[in-house]
């Protein structure tokens, strides 16, 4: 299948400072992308849609200036938390489509704010 | 976007028995998916079934469908350790590129 790639797996932050996450599709172009986020033994929850060229959209409750999307092309869609704060450590998921009904999924980011 | 719900929430069984995981929707579908996550990893792509399909096999897994009770199953045959994880459905229907929605999932541990 299909080849999604995230990284960095696990970073650790400063509470403050903002971190950026990266998910690329190795062997497709994927115009749409999702990003997830995951709290401990719970599920999947849909933060954004991120549209390559244009503005992402947000699931409500997801504040877009704390959680900056940019698909600036094909195949590459970055999370920036910024100023990141202990209750945004989390498990960070991105997802893209190759064009078939199926999603492929990155390896996921923890993210840990001390 | 819609979102299936698992059941059960959590399951154990020994090694070399057989899982079935189920799950069920509220709407109809152009197809449905099975999703494997273990431990702090991402979500691994497992079998799609369309709705015009009523029994799919891949391996040691066998996914039944039934658009008429709007619910799934996912049979895991002898299993194994390394089959412990969390597994969620995603039913799809026909509008485009949007989203998967996921359940609380099932969580499998399997006791070797």
């Amino acid at each position: 299948g299909a080849v999604v790639s995230q990284h960095p797996s696990r970073v650790i932050c400063k509470s403050g400072t903002s971190v950026k996450i990266e998910c690329r599709s190795l062997d497709f172009q994927a115009t749409t992308m999702f990003w997830y986020r995951q709290f401990p033994k719970k599920s999947l929850m849909l933060m954004a849609t991120s549209n390559e060229g244009s503005k992402a959209t947000y699931e409500q409750g997801v504040e877009k200036d704390k959680f900056l999307i940019n698909h600036a092309s094909l195949t590459l869609s970055t999370l920036t938390v910024t100023s990141a704060h202990p209750e945004d450590s989390s498990f960070y998921i991105c997802s893209a489509r190759d064009g078939a009904a199926s999603a492929f999924f990155g390896q996921g980011t923890r993210l840990t704010v001390v | 976007s819609q979102q299936g719900e698992e059941d059960p929430q959590a399951l154990s069984i020994q090694e070399g028995e057989n899982a079935t995981m189920n799950c069920s929707y509220k709407t109809s579908i152009n197809n449905l998916q099975w999703y494997r996550q273990n431990s702090g990893r991402g979500l691994v792509h497992l079998i799609l079934i369309r709705s015009n399909e009523r029994e799919k096999h891949s391996g040691r897994l066998r996914v039944t469908l039934d658009t008429s009770k709007k619910s799934s199953s996912l049979l895991i045959t002898a299993s194994r350790a390394a089959d412990t994880a969390s597994y969620f459905c995603a039913p799809r229907g026909n509008s485009g590129n949007t989203p998967l929605v996921f359940g609380k999932g099932t969580r499998l541990s399997v006791i070797a």
